[in-house]
């Protein structure tokens, strides 16, 4: 039972244009929310989190919405740019058990010069 | 702050070989966890601590498997009587847990990349 599900394995667009991936979880003890980047060969990096308070996060061009009744979360960047090409890795954690993360299987996005 | 390391970054081992990770977080954090990740999938918890203590570990860890972080610093992950289902990419992260503050972020390492022959 996956409890945070990336249905699009792969994302292409165009540089410039904005990219929008998304994620669903099924937990609804997950308080905490987080978007990493992994480039290949790498570990993932910290992109942007979103508690489950508010509804939306925007670090210059990435904005996270979190839609609580939805289960849903989605992750804006843009303008796209090709240093973007990466895997997003979608996860959740929940205030109960002490931060420990569950991820979705990711989705490679590519942006296209 | 030079991030989280892991070393080694490959290793390769035989079937019914023994291998040792190591994993130096963040200085100053006080969690650190362990995934394993393969090929086309996110990251799976394996454990974590709180300092020296191992307060969690998942199912997916079997008895070949055991982590230690004496004083709370570094950690090892040790895995004895490898398997090829063992190969995958073995991940370390470390947080900051500030009581009363929000979930807190974890800063990934680079993983090792274990491959069983």
């Amino acid at each position: 039972d996956q409890q945070v599900k990336q249905n699009s394995p792969s994302l292409s667009v165009q540089e410039g244009r904005i990219s929008i991936l998304n994620c669903d979880y099924t937990n609804s003890m997950f308080d905490y929310f987080l978007w990493y980047k992994k480039y290949p060969a790498e570990g993932p990096t910290f992109l942007i989190s979103i508690s489950s308070i508010k509804d939306k996060n925007e670090d210059g061009r990435f904005t996270v919405f979190l839609n609580k009744s939805a289960k849903h979360l989605s992750l804006h960047i843009v303008p796209s740019q090709p240093g973007d090409s990466a895997v997003y890795f979608c996860a959740a954690s929940g205030s109960t058990n002490a931060g420990k993360s569950t991820f979705g299987d990711g989705t490679t996005l590519t942006v296209k010069p | 702050d030079t991030g989280v390391s892991q070393n080694p970054r490959h290793k390769i081992t035989k079937r019914g070989q023994n291998v040792t990770f190591r994993c130096d977080p963040i200085s100053e954090h006080n969690r650190l966890y362990w995934y394993r990740q393969t090929l086309g999938q996110g990251p799976e918890f394996l454990t974590y601590f709180q300092n020296e203590a191992q307060l969690e570990k998942s199912r997916l860890l079997s008895d070949r498997f055991s982590a230690e972080r004496p004083k709370g610093s570094f950690s090892t992950l040790e895995i004895q009587r490898t398997e090829q289902g063992d190969s995958a990419m073995y991940l370390c992260a470390s947080s900051l847990d500030l009581a009363g503050g929000p979930s807190d972020t974890q800063y990934f390492g680079p993983g090792t990349r274990l491959t069983v022959l």
